[in-house]
């Protein structure tokens, strides 16, 4: 699989403040995936994000919280908007090349909110 | 609502032994199902899948059974070395593994030497 470079691995943010992940991946992938894992919960899917348009949001998150780019087909920024302390998780990017492959994940970003 | 349940949080097998890691899900219509694994401050990697038109896929070490009518899946390992102590997540999809991935809270697995 390809492999994707996530950033930054870990943040400690204020309350209120917007932080910027970011996730390059190292060759062109048709999908990509943003996937968030709270505390002792599962990785649940925010959002696909699609290259040169808004991304497709599941139940639950919406995008002023959550604005995506894809600019291309080997990168994209999630930000996560007006923090508080219930944001804390783990945020990971996923990616995958077709169909017939399986999906692959970035390393992932610690969040933790004060 | 739950969908893929992992029920136990944490499992500690000992070197050489199996380690069977469960899930189970609700939702009759996933068709294909995905075992993944993460070691800390990595993503996870893709592990072993099962389409729902089988009942076991091997991979040398690892094996997934699939019993439909129970909604239930396990992945085997054998034997269990340390290098597996990792936490395993269990993902089910529709579509032959082509829709979006719902995935289980994820088991701990410790080997002990």
């Amino acid at each position: 699989s390809a492999v994707i470079s996530q950033k930054p691995s870990r943040d400690i943010c204020q309350r209120g403040t917007s932080l910027t992940i970011q996730c390059q991946v190292d060759s062109q992938v048709t999908m990509m995936f943003w996937y968030r894992q709270q505390p002792g919960q599962s990785l649940t899917l925010i959002a696909t994000a699609n290259q040169g348009s808004e991304a497709t949001y599941e139940s639950g998150f919406v995008i002023d919280k959550f604005p995506i780019s894809r600019p291309n087909l080997t990168f994209s920024t999630l930000t996560v908007s007006n923090m508080s302390p219930e944001d804390s998780s783990i945020y990971l990017c996923s990616g995958r090349r077709d169909t017939n492959e399986k999906l692959f994940f970035g390393s992932g970003t610690q969040l933790s909110v004060l | 609502d739950q969908q893929v349940k992992q029920n136990s949080p944490s499992l500690s097998v000992q070197e050489g032994r199996i380690s069977i890691l469960n899930c189970d899900y609700t939702n009759s219509m996933f068709d294909y199902f995905l075992w993944y694994k993460k070691y800390p401050a990595e993503g996870p990697t893709f592990l072993i899948s099962i389409s729902s038109i089988k009942d076991k896929n091997e991979d040398g070490r690892f094996t997934v059974f699939l019993n439909k009518s129970a909604k239930h899946l396990s992945l085997h390992i054998v034997p269990s070395q340390p290098g597996d102590s990792a936490v395993y997540f269990c993902a089910a999809s529709f579509l032959g593994g082509n829709e979006k991935l719902t995935f289980g809270t994820g088991t701990r697995l410790t080997i002990i030497p």
